[in-house]
């Protein structure tokens, strides 16, 4: 069974740190990797995608994949109230297959 | 550009009525899609996904069921509601992008069964 595990949260920061998300998963063969963002009631939003080792910047977000330990994580700078959200980490094993996700960790940027 | 569009946006029906929701993918042809449930404070449960016309996968439900008429239009069905089927409703589809699928969800559609 392919699963991708996350710490469900709730992850609290002051606005302006650093947010970090962690997720883990557990089949080798996976090729990408995503970050999505959901608001309360609304549905995910792709936010970041990920498919070598190392670090990908897009803006305040930085996601970090090593695949030997199996870990993709996701790095907000300079958090924002408006990044209070769930953010869940998806896996997509191979073109044309499932994705699989996690269920969420729940962030929280305090003012 | 794609976009993806999901209706009704919210819906409450009793329990044993019947249940039809649609989604149409515009601005791409040929779209893996995908129908997730997700309960409230819950996951992602993904219910059915179809490579092509008439070709649908099905994961998980028992009284649901999906069909795929046209190349961009997904349909989730029930021909009796239960309970537990209350929730938010997502349809996504998926492209190839080099190598990889990359997957977009659409607005939702959030189902109270009473």
């Amino acid at each position: 069974q392919k699963e991708v595990e996350q710490n469900s949260g709730p992850l609290s920061v002051p606005e302006g740190a650093i947010a970090s998300l962690n997720c883990t998963y557990s089949d080798r063969g996976s090729q990408s990797f995503f970050w999505y963002r959901q608001y309360s009631g609304k549905s995910p939003e792709l936010i970041m995608s990920i498919y070598s080792n190392g670090d990908k910047e897009d803006g305040r977000f930085t996601a970090q994949l090593n695949k030997a330990s199996q870990y993709v994580s996701l790095l907000i700078r300079d958090s924002q109230p408006s990044d209070s959200a769930t953010y869940l980490c998806a896996v997509n094993v191979s073109p044309g297959n499932q994705f699989y996700f996690g269920t969420g960790t729940s962030l929280t940027v305090i003012p | 550009s794609q976009t993806i569009h999901q209706w009704p946006a919210t819906l409450v029906q009793p329990v044993g009525s019947p249940l039809s929701l649609e989604c149409t993918v515009e601005g791409t042809s040929n779209p893996n899609l995908y129908w997730y449930r997700q309960a409230a404070g819950r996951g992602l449960q993904l219910l059915f996904y179809s490579v092509g016309i008439g070709q649908i996968s099905s994961e998980v439900p028992q009284n649901l069921s999906a069909s795929r008429p046209q190349d961009r239009q997904f349909i989730l069905s029930s021909k009796k509601l239960l309970l537990s089927d209350s929730g938010f409703y997502l349809c996504a589809w998926s492209y190839r992008e080099w190598v990889t699928d990359t997957q977009y969800f659409g607005p939702g559609t959030r189902l109270t069964v009473l």
